[in-house]
């Protein structure tokens, strides 16, 4: 009964560095996820998948890309991280009517 | 465009006593509401949901939540608070009648500090 699972728990980057998180769930659920919890401004969305083969943009893209590497996988990649990034990452999962939510990776850009 | 709104940063209340934490909506058509909690470096855990029917929704750990339309409010509640109950709590929005792929909503959070 893992759920959701999400890889690393903690990373120091230095700017410019490129890292993945890594995100996966065992619920077979359709949707996926990615938020960043920043202090004061909640849950902000930054890409989704609907369904295996898809990946929208959320409210906050910019610097990020994903992949949906099957029903079970979905990876948030920085390619050139930026100090503006430091924030903790939320992997998600959901049939339709609730979220399931990963432990989330603190990710710190130096 | 969808909304929430937690109007309060923090609460605070002492141990025993009711606690409510405020939340207000916006959704063109019929909103799917939640409640989330989240203890200190961890993910987010369902409280509970409201859909449809009863307008007062039961959760988990002797939460609750009262639906009220014309106020497009869903204040959580729950009539004595523990001290375990300290914690981040989130209020979220789904529209059940929007087309197309549907995302939910989070309001910012509000933090729940229980006093001893």
């Amino acid at each position: 009964n893992a759920g959701v699972t999400q890889t690393p728990k903690f990373q120091v980057l230095k700017t410019g560095q490129s890292m993945t998180l890594q995100c996966a769930q065992d619920m077979n659920h359709n949707s996926m996820y990615w938020y960043r919890q920043d202090p004061g401004m909640g849950l902000r969305l930054i890409y989704y998948s609907a369904s295996e083969g898809t990946t929208d943009k959320g409210e906050v893209p910019n610097g990020y890309n994903v992949s949906r590497l099957n029903k079970r996988e979905f990876s948030l990649r920085l390619e050139s991280a930026a100090p503006s990034q430091t924030s903790v990452y939320f992997c998600a999962s959901s049939d339709g009517w609730g979220y399931t939510f990963g432990s989330g990776t603190r990710l710190t850009v130096v | 465009a969808q909304s929430v709104a937690q109007p309060e940063d923090q609460v605070n209340v002492a141990e025993g006593n009711p606690l409510t934490v405020k939340c207000t909506y916006s959704v063109s058509g019929n909103p799917y509401l939640f409640w989330y909690v989240q203890y200190p470096n961890r993910g987010l855990q369902f409280l509970l949901k409201y859909i449809t029917g009863d307008n007062l929704v039961k959760g988990s750990y002797g939460f609750e939540a009262e639906f009220n339309k014309s106020q497009t409010s869903f204040h959580l509640k729950k009539p004595s608070a523990l001290v375990s109950d300290s914690a981040l709590y989130f209020c979220a929005v789904r529209d059940l009648n929007s087309g197309g792929y549907q995302k939910v909503t989070f309001g910012t959070g509000t933090k729940l500090q229980v006093i001893p």
